[in-house]
């Protein structure tokens, strides 16, 4: 079966702190993708990150990086040099091999920035 | 690009009154678009798959006859709450999924950004 798990429920840090944010995943698949999505406090979820079982590399967007070691069915998402802006819940999400699409998505993290 | 816009943003109705929803794509087009529905400080439930043109196929206890869905087009999806009642207040978010990559990544989904459905 396949599953996400987001361990942290909820994790407060000072503006300018960076911070990591744990997402860990089961599958039999040996083709999927993993997704990141934000969905700050109006409820839309904006996409972040796809990257798929074949690429190992890390990706740095601005202050946004990604660690995905497939050792240990992880997909890590870092934040550096936070800001209040980030404040949001963060999902991670693993989609199904094959043609359906569908996304299986973990509890979510909600992530707060205090100025 | 990659707008997926949905309508109403949020509605209140009174029980046992129907309710519709729609998801449009705005700039690419979906053969593939999704319903979820989504508890306070929970996260996202998958209702359905709509697929353009062919019937929608729902998940594990999502009643059909509830919630019913069309995707008549390649740019809209509705999703209509019959006869609703109290319990079926949420947080409804429609996803489309672009397949062609001609936005930016291929197979991703983009979501709209949600109705609040309120049943008094």
């Amino acid at each position: 079966a396949q599953k996400v798990t987001q361990a942290q429920t909820e994790i407060s840090v000072v503006e300018k702190e960076d911070v990591t944010l744990d997402c860990v995943y089961e599958t039999r698949d040996t083709t999927y993708y993993l997704f990141w999505y934000k969905q700050p406090p109006s409820g839309e979820l904006v996409f972040l990150i796809r990257r798929n079982s074949f690429d190992e590399q890390n990706e740095i967007s601005g202050r946004y990086s990604w660690n995905f070691q497939k050792s240990t069915s992880s997909f890590n998402f870092t934040i550096t040099a936070s800001q209040v802006v980030d404040s949001a819940v963060y999902f991670c999400a693993l989609s199904e091999a094959g043609n359906t699409g569908k996304l299986i998505f973990g509890q979510g993290t909600t992530l707060q920035v205090k100025p | 690009g990659a707008v997926v816009s949905q309508h109403p943003s949020w509605v209140i109705c009174k029980s046992g009154t129907s309710v519709k929803i729609e998801c449009r794509s705005l700039d690419f087009q979906a053969t593939t678009m999704f319903w979820y529905r989504q508890f306070p400080k929970q996260s996202l439930m998958l209702m359905a798959t709509s697929n353009e043109g062919s019937k929608a196929t729902y998940e594990q206890g999502v009643e059909k006859d509830k919630f019913l869905i069309n995707h008549a087009s390649l740019t809209l999806s509705t999703l209509t709450v019959t006869s609703a009642h109290p319990e079926d207040s949420s947080f409804y978010i429609c996803s489309a999924r672009d397949v062609s990559g001609f936005l930016t990544s291929t197979d991703t989904q983009y979501f709209g950004p949600g109705t609040r459905l309120t049943v008094l």
